[in-house]
């Protein structure tokens, strides 16, 4: 089975852009979920999507949104984009495993906001 | 809220050299703990998930443990590939997939 998939890879940007980042899960997974990576706050959660709905938000301010599609596929953005918005942005997709959601993970999109 | 806790931050070894790296937690009603792998620009590698206290789990030079409170990464005679940051992560019950990470462990073994 293919891995997670993100794209785009890098991305520069400006302050008070916005970006439009992309994942596609693995093949049969529903579950969607999108993590920010910074080397002083470690991976911290941004909300997760299940069958085209959002289930679950962690702690970030609204300029950070997602959606999902029917075929599973997700993207999140960002408006108004901040200097510490520069991160490594984590996409991970999960199957149910009978009482657990494992979770594998995408190679990310390493975003730098200038 | 949940909380993860790994020591220490970082840890140098020689080839060879087996050590254990910890990863304590408090989570109102655990479902599951997760060791992940995760080399420099790259997504984290699963490595292991574990239900209950008292489970274990192998995968090569690795073994992870788990009690009530706390894991436990034991890597025996390390290789220099073996280098990179470990990640502990809990989910709860109730918190459909969402997972609360550590800081890592960024383990070096020297050849």
């Amino acid at each position: 089975k293919a891995g997670v998939t993100q794209t785009p890879r890098y991305l520069i940007k400006t302050r008070g852009q916005q970006v439009t980042l992309s994942c596609s899960p693995i093949s049969g997974h529903r579950s969607v979920s999108w993590y920010q990576q910074t080397p002083g706050q470690g991976l911290q959660f941004l909300f997760e999507y299940f069958s085209e709905t959002q289930r679950n938000k962690g702690n970030f301010p609204g300029r950070f949104s997602g959606r999902q599609f029917s075929n599973s596929r997700s993207e999140m953005n960002v408006s108004t984009l901040e200097l510490g918005d520069s991160a490594l942005y984590l996409c991970a997709s999960s199957s149910y495993m009978g009482q657990i959601y494992e979770q594998y993970f995408g190679p990310g999109t390493r975003l730098t906001v200038t | 809220e949940d909380q993860v806790t790994q020591s220490p931050e970082a840890l140098r070894l020689q080839e060879g050299e087996s050590s254990s790296l910890n990863c304590s937690y408090t989570v109102s009603g655990l479902r599951g703990l997760f060791w992940y792998r995760q080399d420099p620009g790259k997504g984290p590698e699963f490595l292991f998930t574990l239900y209950s206290a008292g489970e274990e789990k192998e995968k090569e030079r690795l073994k992870a443990t788990l009690t009530k409170k706390e894991s436990f990464l034991h890597i025996t005679a390390p290789k220099p590939e073996d280098s990179a940051t470990y990640l502990c992560a809990v989910q709860a019950a109730g918190a459909n997939s969402k997972l609360t990470f550590g800081k890592g462990i960024t383990l070096s073994v020297r050849p």
